[in-house]
């Protein structure tokens, strides 16, 4: 069984530039959620994809976009950086919609932004 | 919102210590996880627990969902179990959230 994969690990980008993190769901599984997680803080909850339509939304800009494809892996796009959106950003997969069902997390991707 | 609260905030054991932790959260909740957070950032999921008692090893939870707590025990502590533990929540709410705690940081000396 493969887990959830994210890449890249490390990315430095500057103000207003636009980013693509990508994400691959543990094998069987078809949902896919996105965090933003600040340094000290908790993971908060970007989106949610299933069967490749947005199925969730935490209180994000839509300069936050995503994308699910049919193999059940996704993409989070950021545009139009800001300092702020510095942060270690976490995918999660899990099996069926909503938020019934177990997590589990990919090893993220730190963004800094300068 | 769902409000999500982990106590104590900060922990320091000594190796071979037990110690409980927290969750409270304001609302019903249609899931709920406890993670520890290691020096990586990578989240290791401890329990899947939306009701009841579950036990692995060291480590064990309680989830009494009409009184909106969790408990996670951690036994005979090892240096290992030092890092972020948090809970995390499935709001009820219709946007299919997922709530994470305020997060508890321990820390285990040998």
């Amino acid at each position: 069984e493969t887990g959830v994969t994210q890449s890249p690990t490390h990315l430095i980008k500057t103000r207003g530039q636009q980013v693509t993190l990508r994400c691959s769901s543990q094998s069987g599984h078809n949902t896919v959620s996105w965090y933003q997680q600040a340094l000290g803080q908790g993971p908060q909850f970007i989106f949610q994809y299933y069967r490749e339509e947005e199925n969730g939304r935490g209180n994000f800009p839509p300069r936050f976009s995503g994308l699910q494809f049919p193999n059940y892996s996704s993409e989070l796009n950021v545009n139009a950086l800001e300092l702020d959106d510095s942060a270690l950003y976490l995918c999660a997969s899990s099996l069926g919609q909503g938020n019934y069902n177990e997590q589990f997390f990919g090893p993220g991707t730190r963004l800094t932004v300068l | 919102g769902i409000q999500v609260e982990q106590s104590p905030p900060d922990l320091i054991l000594q190796e071979g210590a037990n110690s409980t932790l927290r969750c409270n959260f304001s609302d019903s909740v249609n899931n709920l996880q406890w993670f520890h957070q290691n020096p990586w950032g990578q989240l290791i999921n401890l329990f899947y627990i939306p009701s009841g008692t579950k036990q692995n090893g060291r480590l064990s939870a309680t989830t009494v969902a009409t009184e909106r707590y969790s408990l996670l025990y951690i036994s005979s502590s090892q240096t290992t179990d030092s890092g972020v533990y948090f809970c995390a929540v499935g709001s009820t709410s219709g946007t299919y959230k997922y709530i994470f705690g305020t997060g508890t940081r321990l820390k285990v000396l040998a």
